[in-house]
């Protein structure tokens, strides 16, 4: 079975300062990882993957994660928030060898002016 | 590229009607359809899975005379909410997969039944 687990519920941070959304997983064998993020009543946007390869990976708006094997992370993370960054983000996982995603609960960041 | 749309975004109807809810995947042919369901400020819930031609693959839990799905064409699948009660009332996303391991989402629509 896999599993994905965001441990914060809510991440507080002013504009300008850095942002990190923690993400743990476990899987058999090899993962594929993936971060979306989503606004009130909208579907989800894709911010990064990572398949196989370099273990940081740069997405979309700035955000970059990188993967830990040995600790069985994805961090999410970006050097300086902005107010408009402030959504519910989600961390999901899937399996080489099948074709479900395993979502997190989700982790809400809210960014102050 | 990779645009799914989904279609209404909002709809509010009676307990005891039928809903049907579009996912349509706009510039590409998906191999695979998924359906969730989400709860307010909570996770995405697989509900099924289905493949274009062929009968859908429900997770556990998820009644499939309720929830029918439908995958018509390689850019197609519908959900259908039969009989539909206040408990159903939920956000209903999409997503549709070509080759590789990422799907594309839908917009989301939100199900409200009186």
């Amino acid at each position: 079975a896999q599993s994905v687990a965001q441990p914060e519920d809510q991440v507080n941070v002013a504009e300008g300062n850095p942002l990190t959304v923690k993400c743990t997983y476990s899987v058999s064998g090899n993962p594929y990882l993936f971060w979306y993020v989503q606004y009130p009543n909208r579907g989800l946007q894709f911010l990064l993957k990572y398949i196989t390869g370099d273990n940081l990976v740069k997405g979309s708006y700035g955000f970059e994660a990188e993967f830990n094997k040995s600790q069985t992370s994805f961090h999410l993370k970006k050097p300086s928030a902005l107010v408009s960054d402030s959504a519910l983000y989600f961390c999901a996982v899937r399996a080489l060898n099948d074709y479900k995603l395993s979502f997190g609960a989700g982790t809400t960041v809210t960014v102050r002016a | 590229g990779a645009v799914v749309s989904q279609h209404p975004s909002w709809v509010i109807c009676k307990s005891g009607t039928s809903v049907k809810i579009e996912c349509r995947s706009l510039d590409f042919q998906a191999t695979t359809m998924f359906w969730y369901r989400q709860f307010p400020k909570q996770s995405l819930m697989l509900m099924a899975t289905s493949n274009e031609g062929s009968k859908a693959t429900y997770e556990q839990g998820v009644e499939k005379d309720k929830f029918l799905i439908n995958h018509a064409s390689l850019t197609l699948s519908t959900l259908t909410v039969t009989s539909a009660h206040p408990e159903d009332s939920s956000f209903y996303i999409c997503s549709a997969q070509r080759e590789g391991p990422e799907q594309f989402f839908g917009p989301g629509t939100r199900l409200t039944v009186l």
